[in-house]
């Protein structure tokens, strides 16, 4: 079975400020990792994911993952936030040859500090 | 707008009540999930179609809940004799259905039992 562990349930940055989220996750196979990000009222929109091809992974918005296997994580990282980024962010994870559901960490709300 | 639709947006409800969701996925996927989302969580499985083939079922989906794609378009999710324990935002996702296919999310479906 897999699992996913988002470290800080709540996050704040000043705008301008270096963003990180922290992902871990638990798999026995090789892993597909996601982030998604959700506003207010609205579903989920991913941001980026990794499927094992480069470990860097970049997405939308200026965010970028960096999948480590020593360290079993994919943390979640953008150089200078903005006010915009304010929302609650769910790293996931499902695997190889699986079904593709996915299993979501508890999330982490991003706050944007002026 | 080709995006994952529900209906209706907000439901609320007397326990005891029957109350039914719609999902309308993005044209052509064939992968479509159901997912329960309480408040301060990431979201959770419940349920995953192939066209209109129920392929897998949570543990969280009990024999009160009931999920049909009856012509492997449209989704229907029933609850019946609903608990208060129920209320939660329940999203629905599709995919295309080959290999780490993304995800889209709709904007779910609000249940409050009352």
């Amino acid at each position: 079975a897999q699992s996913v562990t988002q470290l800080g349930s709540h996050v704040s940055v000043s705008e301008g400020a270096l963003v990180l989220l922290r992902c871990n996750y638990s798999s026995s196979v090789p892993p597909y990792l996601f982030w998604y990000v959700q506003y207010p009222n609205q579903g989920l929109q991913l941001l980026l994911k990794y499927t094992s091809a480069a470990t860097l992974v970049k997405g939308i918005n200026g965010f970028e993952a960096e999948f480590k296997k020593s360290e079993t994580s994919f943390h979640l990282t953008k150089p200078s936030a903005h006010m915009s980024d304010a929302a609650e962010y769910f790293c996931a994870v499902t695997l190889s040859g699986s079904a593709r559901q996915l299993t979501f960490g508890s999330g982490t709300q991003l706050t944007v500090l002026p | 707008d080709t995006g994952v639709s529900q209906d209706p947006r907000h439901k609320i409800t007397k326990r005891g009540q029957n109350v039914t969701f719609r999902c309308d996925p993005i044209s052509e996927h064939n992968r479509l999930y159901w997912y329960r989302q309480t408040l301060g969580q990431g979201p959770e499985f419940l349920t995953y179609f192939q066209n209109e083939a129920q392929l897998e079922k949570s543990r969280l989906l009990s024999d009160r809940f009931s999920a049909e794609r009856p012509k492997g378009s449209f989704s229907t999710l029933e609850i019946q004799r609903t608990e208060q324990g129920d209320s939660a935002m329940y999203l629905c996702a599709s995919s295309q259905g080959q290999g780490v296919d993304t995800q889209y999310f709709g904007p779910g479906t609000r249940l409050t039992v009352l």
